[in-house]
């Protein structure tokens, strides 16, 4: 089936750095790719839709300077969590539709950001 | 109010029992999606069954089934014959709209609910 890979899967990084997160379609094209936030013992919450070629969309209360989403091709679409802080840390997980195969929407395998 | 309802924080259940997660949801919208997850310690979302609300069946995918209740609003995942790595963390989500452009595709998720299953 679909596969949608993240990269990396830990992260940790000093306070006040950048931290990239890559999502990758493996073999389909996504056109949309969806940035998810969740917090321990919580669900997830939506951050942004990444849209090829154009501006993301972003949730109410998520700061698009602090959260820089570039979609850069059909297949990779990644997140730069900006100036990291400690309340940046959580574990960030991106989805994918894959148009051929319907209604099912795949996730990747999260990344657990933690900065110190 | 919240779109997805899931009541069982956490639910038990013996080794090789089915089970039933319970998932209510909320929307205007005639075209809407309904999804189950699993997500495991690791982390990782397993998607494991969808239900149109177009759909005349319930959907089934081996021991997962969705017992869809339109009128009620309701979309209980059932596991039948539970197994020990069946113990994760499910999550109950909702897709709204119809599927014009990719953006509908984001999902609306419930707070979950934590399956132990006894050996």
């Amino acid at each position: 089936g679909a596969v949608v890979s993240q990269h990396p899967s830990r992260v940790i990084c000093k306070s006040g750095t950048s931290v990239k997160i890559e999502c990758r379609s493996l073999d389909f094209q996504a056109t949309t790719m969806f940035w998810y936030r969740q917090f321990p013992k919580q669900s997830l919450m939506l951050m942004a839709t990444s849209n090829e070629g154009s501006k993301a969309t972003y949730e109410q209360g998520v700061e698009k300077d602090k959260f820089l989403i570039n979609h850069a091709s059909l297949t990779l679409s990644t997140l730069t969590v900006t100036s990291a802080h400690p309340e940046d840390s959580s574990f960030y997980i991106c989805s994918a539709r894959d148009r051929v195969s319907g209604n099912t929407i795949y996730f990747g395998e999260g990344s657990w950001l933690t900065v110190v | 109010a919240q779109k997805i309802t899931q009541t069982q924080p956490g639910m038990f259940v013996q080794e090789k029992e089915a089970v039933t997660l319970d998932c209510t949801y909320d929307t205007s919208d005639p075209s809407y999606g309904l999804f189950w997850y699993k997500q495991p310690s690791s982390g990782e979302m397993i998607f494991l069954i969808y239900q149109g609300s177009y759909d005349q069946q319930n959907a089934t995918e081996g021991r997962y089934s969705l017992n869809f209740q339109k009128a009620r609003k309701s979309a209980n995942l059932v596991i039948s014959a539970s197994q020990l790595g069946d113990s994760a963390m499910y999550f109950c989500a909702m897709r709204e709209g119809r599927y014009s452009g990719g953006s509908n595709y984001k999902l609306t998720f419930g707070k979950g609910t934590l399956l132990t299953v006894n050996p």
